[in-house]
């Protein structure tokens, strides 16, 4: 079955930089693409954007441009969020998910937490 | 960006109840939009995609309808591992997809 399986969680200090992994099993990675949303504490679900794996084409979300690079390595069919010059405000659960005829299934979640 | 507005933000219901969730969409999206539920510290479960298919595994209680800019989800009978947050998401450009604020149903 179709899974994606993302990486620990990670503690960051204020101004760091964090990358979070995504792994797909159960189909053709490079024929769908891969969305990354995530989640502050409380609060409702933010798309930041989405990767071809087979071509590493991106469109990244107005409020991401210029602090995320989406990649991929279709060697071992992992995506990859990197977000730079993190605040606390980026405290957050960093969801991955293939788009098929929707945006489903969803990873498990990568709890990303920054603190000085 | 096409802006999603879900109300209400919380609904107080009881087990048996019949439940409507509203998403309007800041221009039209024909039928490009998808109902998840979500629970605490999980992954949101898609429910209802194309504004009224229901993913398979979903109970028939829950329903979508609506096109355009005007969308409702409904719970014919509101069951005791319903009480959850549920959001809708428009995909009318997967480049540029955007999910309304959440509707937490509670008891």
């Amino acid at each position: 079955q179709v899974q994606l399986v993302q990486s620990g969680s990670e503690v960051k200090k204020p101004g760091a930089s964090v990358k979070v992994s995504c792994k797909a099993s159960g189909y053709t990675f490079t024929a769908s693409y891969i969305h990354w949303v995530r989640q502050a504490p409380g609060q409702g679900l933010e798309w930041m954007g989405r990767i071809n794996p087979n071509t590493g084409a991106t469109n990244y979300a107005q409020n991401f441009q210029g602090r995320v690079t989406m990649t991929r390595d279709t060697s071992i069919t992992t995506a990859y969020m990197e977000l730079r010059s993190l605040t606390s405000d980026d405290t957050a659960l960093y969801y991955c998910a293939r788009e098929d005829y929707c945006i489903d299934p969803w990873g498990q979640g990568t709890l990303v937490t920054v603190s000085s | 960006d096409i802006q999603m507005t879900q109300s209400p933000s919380t609904l107080s219901a009881s087990v048996g109840d019949r439940v409507t969730i509203t998403c309007r969409a800041s221009q039209s999206i024909s039928s490009w939009l998808a109902w998840y539920q979500q629970k605490p510290g999980k992954a949101p479960k898609l429910l209802i995609y194309k504004a009224s298919s229901l993913e398979s595994g979903v109970p028939s209680r829950f329903s979508g309808s609506g096109s355009g800019t005007e969308f409702t989800l409904t719970i014919s009978s509101l069951q005791p591992d319903d009480f959850a947050t549920y959001y809708c998401q428009q995909y009318n450009s997967y480049s540029q997809i955007t999910f309304g604020g959440g509707t937490k149903v509670e008891i």
